[in-house]
């Protein structure tokens, strides 16, 4: 089974600053994928980024940015330079890379970024 | 390109109703996968199909079944709806039947509310 914990239900952050966003997960599988999912007030889940567990090398995707260590069993996303349209619910998911497994997704955490 | 699309937005039913939902997947993606998301969780997996077949199904009863059509399009029927039942439905497509990274992309979500 696999769990995802997000212990932050809300974060506020300056606008133009860097936030963290925590993440630990849970799993007996050795490979497996780990994401971070974007969710507006309008209920769509935007897919952020991507980290798959043997990658030797953090993700990156614009201003986002994943801080994964293996041995900890996190992986935190970090938001540089905050905008004011990144105020929304943040979810982190991973799922096993066998069989097609669904995504797990944590109960996420509300960012809002203050001008 | 058009991305995953819902319908319809929002839904009003009363008890003992009977609902159907559909989704259309991005251009390109065959693996269709359903979740509901209560209000303030994360969101949980329905099931998912690929090939016109459930692969997949989450611990949910068999109120809730589904259907994926040749043109991969997918719809999501529940019967006997309950209060309980009430939830934001999300249809996530993705390319083929594979690992992690196979990215879900998820459609705006059809919010459904059972008086």
């Amino acid at each position: 089974a696999q769990k995802i914990t997000q212990t932050q239900p809300g974060m506020f952050v300056q606008e133009k600053e860097a936030v963290t966003l925590d993440c630990t997960y849970d799993t007996s599988d050795q490979s497996y994928g780990l994401f971070w999912y974007k969710q507006p007030s309008s209920g769509e889940m935007i897919f952020l980024i991507y980290q798959g567990s043997y990658d030797e090398q953090n993700a990156t995707e614009g201003r986002y940015s994943l801080n994964f260590q293996k041995a900890r069993k996190s992986a935190n996303l970090v938001i540089s330079a905050s905008q004011l349209g990144d105020s929304a619910m943040y979810f982190c998911a991973m799922r096993a890379n066998s069989g097609n497994t669904p995504l797990v997704f944590g109960k996420g955490t509300r960012l809002s970024v203050i001008a | 390109d058009a991305g995953v699309t819902q319908s319809p937005t929002h839904l009003i039913k009363t008890r003992g109703q009977q609902v159907t939902l559909r989704c259309s997947p991005k251009s390109g993606h065959d693996t269709v996968s359903w979740y509901q998301q209560a209000l303030g969780q994360g969101p949980q997996f329905i099931f998912q199909y690929y090939e016109e077949e459930e692969r997949q199904r989450g611990n949910f009863p068999d109120r809730f079944s589904g259907h994926q059509f040749p043109n991969y399009s997918s719809e999501l029927n529940v019967n006997a709806l309950l209060l309980g039942d009430s939830a934001l439905y999300l249809c996530a497509s993705a390319r083929g039947w594979g690992p992690a990274k196979n990215i879900q992309y998820f459609g705006a979500g059809t919010r459904l509310s059972v008086l």
